[in-house]
């Protein structure tokens, strides 16, 4: 079967880094996706990766290995907008988009 | 351009009753996708059109669900009857290959509540 795995949930001081983590076992893989959704609004779009390496954008990175079928999510200078849900999603080989769970990040002052 | 466009943002209804959701993508995505959210179950995929064609529509939980898009500039999701398990958030999500990163482009959503 398919599967994404991501914390639940994790806790990050205003200022500080903190790292979100994505584990995915797939029937292909196309590029993987990092979403981040607001309480009560729609998901949007903050990274892709399709190769092996860092993409960085701003305070946003993400990291993507697809030997070890990992991912992460490197959020810099946390701010309290910041506190959100962030989903990561593989495209498999038939270009569908699996999702994981997502990771509630609360960030306190 | 203005983004995804649903229809209605909110819906209360009671059980056994019909329910019709509509979207409309932005302009020049080929592909449309319709998910539902829960706390539960999270995000998933119910069914996707590429032009205008249903391509996969296994996420479709029962026959009580239906999905049309009669042209490129619209699309609805049909629950007849609706039952209290339904209750979730419907998104609606256009997409267009061809473009690098393959994003989807997510609608605000319609928040529908089964009594």
């Amino acid at each position: 079967g398919q599967n994404i795995d991501q914390p639940t949930e994790m806790t990050a001081t205003e200022g500080a880094i903190v790292q979100i983590n994505c584990t995915y076992q797939t029937s292909g893989f196309n590029g993987l996706f990092w979403y981040q959704q607001h309480a009560g609004e729609a998901p949007t779009f903050l990274s892709y990766n399709v190769l092996d390496g860092l993409e960085e954008k701003g305070r946003f990175s993400s990291f993507l290995s697809r030997s070890k079928g990992y991912s992460y999510l490197l959020l810099k200078e946390l701010q309290m907008k910041d506190s959100a849900s962030y989903l990561c999603a593989v495209r498999d080989s038939n270009y569908q988009l699996i999702w994981g769970a997502g990771t509630k990040l609360i960030i306190k002052p | 351009d203005a983004g995804v466009i649903q229809s209605p943002r909110h819906e209360v209804t009671e059980m056994g009753q019909e329910v019709t959701l509509r979207c409309k993508p932005i302009s020049g995505h080929d592909y449309l996708f319709w998910y539902r959210q829960t706390m539960m179950r999270g995000l998933e995929l119910l069914i996707y059109f590429n032009n205008n064609v249903p391509i996969d529509d296994s996420g479709m939980p029962e026959d009580r669900f239906s999905a049309k898009m009669p042209n490129a500039s619209f699309s609805t999701l049909k629950i007849q009857p609706s039952e209290p398990r339904d209750s979730a958030v419907y998104f609606c999500a256009s997409s267009a290959p061809g473009d690098l990163s393959y994003e989807q482009y997510f609608g605000p959503g319609t928040r529908l509540t089964v009594t």
